[in-house]
């Protein structure tokens, strides 16, 4: 089965850039999408197919995916973006997540 | 505006079933797949399975193959998932989503109903 490996946490200045890798086996052949997740709460749909974000997102999200690597990039970054943030893939008819990682905004 | 909403919580002794809904309103029923998805407590999302409300046509994870049973009613725009055999370590909130299709290109989870605490304990 497909794996996708994130870090467990990444840490950024407040105002700063943080950015959120997702490994996977030749990832840059999928479309790649990206959930937030704050505690409480469910999953909110951040960017999709890579690089585009849904309505009511932020520019200051933003994605790439090439090679065995995608990333969420969050610039600027703001209080309220400190949640976990998961990638998550279409392979074979079944979605696969990764584990994860926790933004703290220092 | 698109809206999943989704039953209380349960709970649940262990070999026992219980039975999540999710009502969708906002947007034609059938035009897109309802996935559901779990995340015990601490731990990160799971994803157990879709349902075509069109066809009715499934796909199950491997991981639940055989205790997870996904349905729907069209004519209140709900889809039901019944997971059997509950074990202890099924204690986990349950969350149902869309997505456009079952394709690499429509794959995105665009909404995502509050979630169903489930808890199995003797």
């Amino acid at each position: 089965s497909y794996e996708l490996t994130q870090p467990l946490a990444v840490s950024v200045a407040l105002g700063q850039t943080a950015r959120i890798t997702c490994g996977g086996n030749n990832i840059g052949g999928k479309n790649v999408h990206w959930y937030q997740q704050k505690p409480g709460q469910a999953p909110v749909l951040v960017i999709y197919r890579d690089d585009h974000r849904p309505s009511g997102i932020p520019d200051r999200f933003s994605g790439s995916n090439s090679g065995n690597t995608a990333t969420l990039t969050i610039s600027r970054a703001q209080a309220g973006d400190e949640a976990v943030y998961y990638c998550q893939v279409w392979d074979r008819n079944t979605w696969v997540f990764g584990g994860g990682t926790k933004l703290t905004v220092l | 505006q698109v809206q999943l909403v989704q039953s209380g919580a349960e709970v649940k002794k262990p070999g026992a079933s219980v039975k999540v809904s999710c009502r969708a309103s906002g947007y034609n029923f059938t035009d897109y797949y309802i996935h559901w998805v779990r995340q015990a407590p601490g731990q990160g999302l799971e994803w157990m399975g879709w349902i075509n409300p069109n066809s009715g046509g499934t796909n199950d994870a491997q991981n639940f193959q055989g205790r997870v049973t996904v349905t729907r009613d069209t004519s209140i725009s709900t889809a039901y998932m019944v997971l059997g055999r509950l074990r202890s370590d099924d204690t986990a909130i349950y969350y149902c989503s869309r997505s456009y299709h079952n394709t690499d290109y429509y794959s995105a989870l665009d909404s995502w109903g509050q979630g169903t605490l489930v808890t199995v304990s003797s």
